[in-house]
């Protein structure tokens, strides 16, 4: 079975600063690899996916997540958070061969001004 | 462009009766996943549609059924409403192709159910 686990309730950073969001996941075979937003009483936004290829990956927003086998991690980067980052934050992960996501249970990042 | 539509954003049943909630993919799409999200919890994936038949079912119990309608649209049906059936449900839609993206999925804004 494949499980998604982020350790964070919350993170919380200051606007200009550096964000990191951290996921850890467990899959048989190759992961494939996914982040998405959630703004309130909306649903979720693709931001970024690792299939293969490069470790680091460059998604919408100014956002990336680097890929480690040995570590079996995500994690979500920002160089410099903005206010308007603020929203819930869910790594997702589908085993290779198979088409349905498993979530973790979400991270609300909060970005003070 | 449209992207998925859900329907109705809302709904309160009571305990017992039955619910079908709707979904268009987004154009161009042939696959359709829903998905339940309780509150303070990650989704929880319940069953996908290819072809107008169930593809991949997670661990729900047969109350949860659905179906998939020739344009690609597809329902979801809970019968026998419980307290704890009371989430946001989120319909997603795909390709299912062989192509690098085939496995992104883009979500409704969901339909919230409220059971009393």
């Amino acid at each position: 079975a494949q499980s998604v686990a982020q350790p964070e309730d919350q993170v919380n950073v200051a606007e200009g600063n550096p964000l990191t969001v951290k996921c850890t996941y467990s899959v048989s075979g190759n992961p494939y690899l996914f982040w998405y937003v959630q703004y309130p009483n909306r649903g979720l936004q693709f931001l970024l996916k690792y299939i293969t290829g490069d470790n680091l990956v460059k998604g919408s927003y100014g956002f990336e997540a680097e890929f480690n086998k040995s570590q079996t991690s995500f994690h979500l980067k920002k160089p410099s958070a903005l206010v308007s980052d603020s929203a819930l934050y869910f790594c997702a992960v589908i085993a290779s061969g198979y088409s349905t996501l498993t979530f973790g249970k979400g991270t609300m990042l909060l970005v003070s001004p | 462009d449209a992207g998925v539509t859900q329907s109705p954003t809302h709904l309160i049943k009571t305990r017992g009766q039955q619910v079908t909630l709707r979904c268009s993919p987004k154009s161009g799409h042939d696959t359709v996943s829903w998905y339940q999200q309780a509150l303070g919890q990650g989704p929880q994936f319940i069953f996908q549609y290819y072809e107008e038949e169930e593809r991949q079912r997670g661990n729900f119990p047969d109350r949860f059924s659905g179906h998939q309608f020739p344009n690609y649209s597809s329902e979801l049906n809970v019968n026998a409403l419980l307290l704890g059936d009371s989430a946001l449900y989120l319909c997603a839609s795909s390709l299912a192709s062989l192509a690098g993206n085939k496995n992104i999925q883009y979500f409704g804004a969901g339909t919230r159910l409220s059971v009393l």
